[in-house]
């Protein structure tokens, strides 16, 4: 089947350094990449909607200064968390549609954290 | 908005016993209702959907069943194994908001031998 992968996944990194996270799609083309938000032991929450060529669409509430997405190619999607802060401190996972039925599927996640 | 509830964990069970978990979602219209499955250390999987009232999906041994007059889409198993120790999480996707997917909070499912 359809298979999306992350890199890395897990990061930590300093407060106010900014970190890269990766989306590919590794065996089939993805005009369309979403990237979701976990906090422990809750549900994923849809930061973006990343469009290949075009600007992502942010989901009310989060910051797209701070959440910077970049969908260059139809199999590679980056979400960068620029100044990050402890606070950001979370799991963030990727998704795109794929395979002959459209399914969604999911990236393993990476998890990032903010010392 | 559309919101999806789903029971809270962990549930806690031994092997061969019968698994519920419960989920009841808020949309309007008519969505898609979906079960993704999420081992340790691995992304989510789709582990069954249903597309309108009255369906049942089913795979794995798991099935649920779209229920509109209830708005539920309860997650069963009859006889657990190890290997199902995971988080379940129930979804919807709404054509009237966007086609996004709505998750519920997860539930994690710990099966003893």
């Amino acid at each position: 089947g359809a298979v999306v992968s992350q890199h890395p996944s897990r990061v930590i990194c300093k407060s106010g350094t900014s970190v890269k996270i990766e989306c590919r799609s590794l065996d089939f083309q993805a005009t369309t990449m979403f990237w979701y938000r976990q906090f422990p032991k809750q549900s994923l929450m849809l930061m973006a909607t990343s469009n290949e060529g075009s600007k992502a669409t942010y989901e009310q509430g989060v910051e797209k200064d701070k959440f910077l997405i970049n969908h260059a190619s139809l199999t590679l999607s980056t979400l960068t968390v620029t100044s990050a802060h402890p606070e950001d401190s979370s799991f963030y996972i990727c998704s795109a549609h794929g395979g002959s039925t459209g399914e969604l599927f999911f990236g393993e996640g990476s998890r990032l954290t903010v010392l | 908005g559309d919101s999806v509830t789903q029971m809270e964990g962990p549930v806690t069970l031994s092997e061969e016993a019968f698994l519920t978990i419960n989920c009841t979602y808020t949309a309007t219209g008519y969505p898609s209702l979906f079960w993704y499955v999420q081992y340790p250390g691995e992304g989510l999987q789709l582990l069954l959907k249903a597309t309108k009232a009255d369906d049942k999906g089913s795979n794995k041994g798991f099935e649920a069943t779209y229920r509109k007059e209830t708005t539920s889409f309860h997650l069963e198993k009859g006889s657990v194994q190890v290997s199902d120790s995971a988080v379940y999480f129930c979804a919807l996707r709404n054509k009237a908001a966007g086609n996004k997917l709505t998750f519920g909070g997860g539930t994690r499912v710990l099966v003893k031998p």
